[in-house]
């Protein structure tokens, strides 16, 4: 089974800061690769799908990048808005892939 | 508009069953995979299962296997997911999902709903 790691567990940053989130793969998943924001008390929403494609509807301050077995999810200037929890998934060995651990974003 | 909306979730006894049920509406139901995904409290998201648009091939996560059935009615646009022989390690929000493109991404999810095993 492929194991799907990110860090940092918890990141705290201020409003306007540059975020980066990174997402380790247990082998290589080619660029099969999503990410997803999920809020307190709400479903995931996706964000980004094979590895840097922007889902409609998402702000452009959110982007992917990567390949193979290492990915990163950059959020250019964090708004109040963004304070969420976020999930890399890897859909390359399915069925339903593997989600990572989650990273936290907070305000400092 | 999509929506899912799922229903079906309480508390239940240990050993015990429940049905959940996600109505869909805003998009042909009958041409995606469907699936469900769950996230116990406090906890991360794992999938469950999915199923195909006819229902014809269905998968699931080994921790479920043998004790829950995912089905659906294309006419009646819902997917339903059966639960037998629950376990605590069940309690969990379950949410309903749609596949992007078969054995992809998550494109929709619904609000979920709360299923509880506890005595």
């Amino acid at each position: 089974d492929i194991q799907m790691t990110q860090s940092p567990s918890t990141l705290s940053a201020s409003v306007g800061d540059r975020v980066t989130i990174t997402c380790r793969a247990s082998q290589s998943i080619s660029d099969w690769l999503a990410w997803y924001q999920q809020k307190p008390g709400k479903a995931p929403n996706l964000l980004i799908y094979k590895a840097s494609s922007l889902e409609r509807g998402v702000p452009s301050r959110f982007s992917g990048s990567g390949s193979g077995t290492e990915f990163t999810l950059t959020i250019s200037s964090l708004q109040p808005d963004d304070i969420a929890t976020y999930y890399c998934q890897q859909y390359k060995s399915y069925s339903g892939g593997t989600f990572g651990q989650g990273t936290k974003v907070e305000v400092k | 508009e999509v929506q899912l909306v799922e229903s079906g979730g309480g508390l239940v006894q240990p050993g015990g069953s429940r049905r959940l049920s996600c109505a869909v509406s805003g998009f042909s139901f009958s041409s995606y995979w469907m699936g469900w995904v769950r996230q116990a409290p406090g906890k991360g998201l794992e999938w469950v299962a999915n199923i195909k648009q006819d229902g014809s091939e269905k998968n699931y996560v080994d921790s479920v296997k043998g004790r829950f059935t995912i089905s659906r009615d294309n006419a009646k646009n819902s997917l339903y997911l059966q639960m037998y022989s629950l376990r605590a390690e069940d309690t969990a929000v379950y949410y309903c999902v749609r596949d992007r493109d078969a054995y992809t991404y998550f494109d929709h999810w619904g609000q979920g709903t709360l299923v509880t095993v506890s005595s």
